[in-house]
């Protein structure tokens, strides 16, 4: 089974703080992806990446950065969290040569933004 | 802009009763579809795609969704709900590249 871990399932920040987010997926997946979740408002795709080192912008990337230095691991960073930026986060996988490209998700990180 | 729109936010129904949530999405070309269930504390997980062929797609757990390209719709579909798919159920499409386009999402709550 893929799996794609979120080192942290729940964060509390203050305001003004750097946030690193963590994401490491296992099935050598070429594509990855940071999404944040909020009622009413389903997924959004923040940043994705399709290889080491290659980012592009999703919907909403203002506020957020992505590295990807390694091909397993897909960082999202929040430079100076804001109340805003309380959510929950999901990273996600998938592999391009699949046929229909199905995402595979982590658990999620929930971040409270004070 | 390419947008998702998933008809109902919340739906309450009794077990045994019929399921439809409704998908729409907006976008002229090639499409890939997705249904997305996320089960009370749990990751989302893959329900069911379509990429090409019959447009009638079964998916996990008597889950069926349909691709009826005219209306840009991919509706899914249950005969028969029990309480175990309480859960929230996302709609997305893929419509090129990698990037895929999620709904707001629609609540179920099925009654014991």
């Amino acid at each position: 089974d893929v799996k794609v871990t979120q080192s942290s399932r729940y964060l509390v920040k203050r305001t003004g703080e750097k946030v690193f987010l963590e994401c490491v997926q296992d099935m050598d997946h070429e594509n990855m992806f940071w999404y944040r979740q909020d009622p009413g408002l389903g997924l959004r795709l923040i940043y994705f990446s399709y290889d080491v080192k290659m980012k592009e912008k999703g919907d909403i990337p203002e506020g957020y950065s992505v590295s990807r230095e390694k091909k397993e691991r897909f960082s999202l960073i929040l430079e100076s969290a804001s109340t805003n930026q309380t959510s929950m986060y999901l990273c996600a996988s998938s592999l391009s040569s699949d046929s229909g490209n199905t995402i595979y998700f982590g658990e999620g990180s929930w971040l409270t933004v004070v | 802009a390419q947008s998702v729109s998933q008809h109902n936010h919340h739906v309450i129904l009794s077990e045994a009763a019929s399921l439809e949530l409704g998908c729409n999405y907006s976008y002229g070309g090639t499409v890939n579809l997705f249904w997305y269930v996320q089960y009370p504390g749990q990751h989302l997980q893959l329900l069911l795609k379509y990429f090409s062929g019959d447009p009638l797609v079964k998916g996990i757990k008597g889950f069926e969704a349909e691709f009826i390209k005219s209306k840009f719709s991919f509706n899914l579909r249950k005969p028969s709900v029990q309480w175990s798919d309480t859960a929230e159920y996302f709609c997305a499409v893929r419509t090129g590249g990698f990037k895929t386009i999620f709904g707001a999402g629609t609540r179920l709550f099925v009654k014991a």
